[in-house]
């Protein structure tokens, strides 16, 4: 069964400081990866996805993420982080499921961003 | 752009009563999912519909049913409510399946206590 692992459930960094959220993932094929951020009392917003080709993977609000497969990795960066990327980011992974498209999510990793 | 609206936002509901969470989606969407959240717990998937008249179990559907009457509304029914079902609720829909490359647009979510 796949499953996704954030192991940092909450990370703080300095604004204008660099960001990395990790991502593992279990899953034998080819993964379809997804990172998600929810802002305070909002749903979730999708900020990337891969799913083939270029391992490093651009998204919205300047995150960007690097699918290594040796690493079951799927790790979400950012090189200087704005105030209101305060937020819970979400890993998810998706494949075919007793005959559904199942999207696993991770538990979640929450940014505090001081000043 | 509404998006995926759901309503109530907020509710309280006692032990063994019974509600109908809203949603509904104004982009032309065939997929349509509840999850719920729970703390430490990421997002785990209640029920899905891949179209209107078709619905089908997730991993946690228990305590829940659905219907699909037409392609933008998915209510989402809680019979006799329990302690048990104290969570976030988020709808969500995409125009095909995750493993399409489409994006799933989440709405706001509804907060549900049941003491």
């Amino acid at each position: 069964a796949q499953s996704v692992t954030q192991p940092d459930i909450h990370i703080t960094v300095s604004e204008g400081a660099s960001l990395e959220l990790r991502c593992n993932y279990s899953y034998g094929a080819t993964p379809y990866l997804f990172w998600y951020v929810q802002s305070p009392g909002q749903g979730l917003q999708l900020l990337l996805k891969y799913f083939s080709g270029d391992t490093l993977v651009q998204g919205i609000k300047g995150f960007e993420a690097e699918f290594k497969r040796s690493q079951s990795s799927f790790n979400l960066r950012k090189p200087s982080v704005h105030w209101s990327d305060a937020a819970e980011y979400f890993c998810a992974v998706a494949q075919n499921s007793g005959g559904y498209q199942k999207v696993t999510f991770g538990i979640g990793t929450k940014l505090q961003v001081i000043p | 752009n509404a998006g995926v609206t759901q309503t109530p936002k907020f509710r309280i509901l006692k032990i063994g009563q019974s509600m109908t969470l809203q949603c509904t989606q104004d982009m032309n969407h065939n997929y349509m999912y509840w999850y719920r959240q729970d703390p430490g717990m990421g997002l785990k998937l209640i029920y899905y519909s891949v179209g209107a008249g078709i619905t089908d179990k997730g991993e946690v559907p228990n305590g829940y049913n659905v219907s699909r009457s037409t392609t933008e509304d998915f209510p989402l029914r809680l019979e006799l409510a329990a302690p048990s079902q104290t969570s976030v609720y988020f709808c969500a829909s995409s125009r095909t399946g995750p493993l399409s490359g489409n994006t799933i647009y989440f709405g706001e979510g509804s907060w549900l206590t049941v003491v």
